[in-house]
Formats: structure tokens, sequence, C-alpha cells
């Protein structure tokens, strides 16, 4: 069992600060970092897939990072609005279906 | 596109009752995956196929579980007999074969077991 490790395991921040988490994985057999977003009462959904070091995404307000020589990805959230309250998952792809889940960092904007 | 379709949505069984949850992949996907989300583990992965067939399925608790994936569009994961600490959600997801392909949940199946 390979140890996904994500950083915080809450966060409360107010509407308008940007935030960011970590998600730290093994630096070896790395194929993949998936980013998932998670609603409370619904289905994990796709952020981001990264396969390269140095790899950065954005989509909107939301951009990720990743390092696979150091083992790490951080997630930021620019400008936190309530509708980003979810809970934020990491997966490390350690071949082409293994998948090893973090146990998601669980952002809770206040307006 | 309508997505991976599982149902039912929510089960009440009572212990030792055979329970049987359905999945229909996106088209085209060829890998799928069973995910359980509990309080305790969060998302653990049950079992997954490829191009229908089983790869792995260290994930299954013990015999009281089973999978199948008759066909490329239909999978089936049945407990019997359930047990009350069989409740949880359960997750179906499938992904297509490019590399960077994510996954795609279904809704999930709330099972409740008393």
């Amino acid at each position: 069992i390979l140890n996904v490790e994500q950083s915080p395991q809450s966060l409360h921040v107010q509407e308008g600060d940007s935030t960011n988490f970590t998600c730290s994985f093994p630096s070896s057999n790395f194929y993949a970092l998936h980013w998932y977003r998670w609603e409370t009462a619904k289905s994990p959904e796709a952020l981001f897939v990264m396969t390269l070091n140095g790899d950065e995404k954005k989509k909107g307000r939301i951009s990720a990072t990743l390092n696979t020589k150091e083992g790490y990805s951080y997630l930021y959230i620019k400008g936190s609005q309530p509708e980003d309250s979810a809970t934020y998952l990491c997966a490390f792809l350690y071949n082409f279906n293994k998948f090893y889940f973090g146990s998601g960092t669980k952002l809770n904007v206040k307006p | 596109d309508a997505g991976v379709i599982q149902s039912p949505r929510h089960e009440v069984t009572e212990m030792g009752q055979e329970v049987t949850l359905r999945c229909k992949p996106i088209s085209g996907h060829n890998s799928l995956f069973w995910y359980r989300q509990t309080m305790m583990r969060g998302l653990e992965l049950l079992i997954y196929f490829n191009n229908n067939v089983p790869i792995d399925d260290s994930g299954m608790p013990e015999d009281r579980f089973s999978a199948k994936m008759p066909n490329a569009s239909f999978s089936t994961l049945k407990i019997q007999p359930s047990e009350p600490r069989d409740s949880a959600v359960y997750f179906c997801a499938s992904r297509g074969q490019e590399y960077n392909s994510p996954l795609h949940f279904g809704n999930g199946t709330r099972l409740t077991v008393t």
C-alpha cells in the first residue's frame, strides 16, 4: 500500500481568501497525479490530470502544480467562493489503473 | 453522454439478504472500478476491470462480495449475505484508455443494512 497524504485535513476560510493545499506521494514509479473535487452528497469530479514534472494546470480560479522528483503537488484556489466548498482529493496513479487516494482536504468557505 | 449510471441510488435491506448493485460505464471506456466510501477508510478500491476482465480484486473484503462484468456496458457488485458493516456508499467509476484519462464516477449507491 502506497502512502498518499493530504494536508491540511480541513480548512475554513472567508470568501475572497486565497488558499492552497498539499498532496504528498511517493517519488518513485510515478505515472500520474489526479485532483478531484467532491461536493457533499455528490460524486467526485475530475479537476486535473498531471503527468509531467513541473506541470502547471489552471481552470478558472483553481490551479495546480506538480513536482514528481520530491513527490508533491499543490492545489491553489484564488479568491475562494462559497461554491468552492468541497473535499479536494488527490490520487496517485501507480500504474495505468492503480489509484491511491489521499484522505482529502475539506474546504469550507464562509460568505 | 449520460455519464456513469448506477442503480439503485438507495438500498435498504435486512442483514442476511442478497444485495446487487449495478453500473453502466461510459460508452467507450474500457476500465471500470468499484469503490466504497466509509467514514473510517475514505474511498477504498474494491475491484477493477480492464476490458471486462477483473484485474485487481485485492480490495474485496471477503467471499461475501463478488463482482462481474459480463460485457463492456454493464457490471454488478453483489453482496451475499449482507451485514450491517457493509453499510456505505458504493461508487462505480469508468476510465478511457488514454494515459491522461480521469476517472468518471457514478452518483453512487447508498446501502443501508439493518
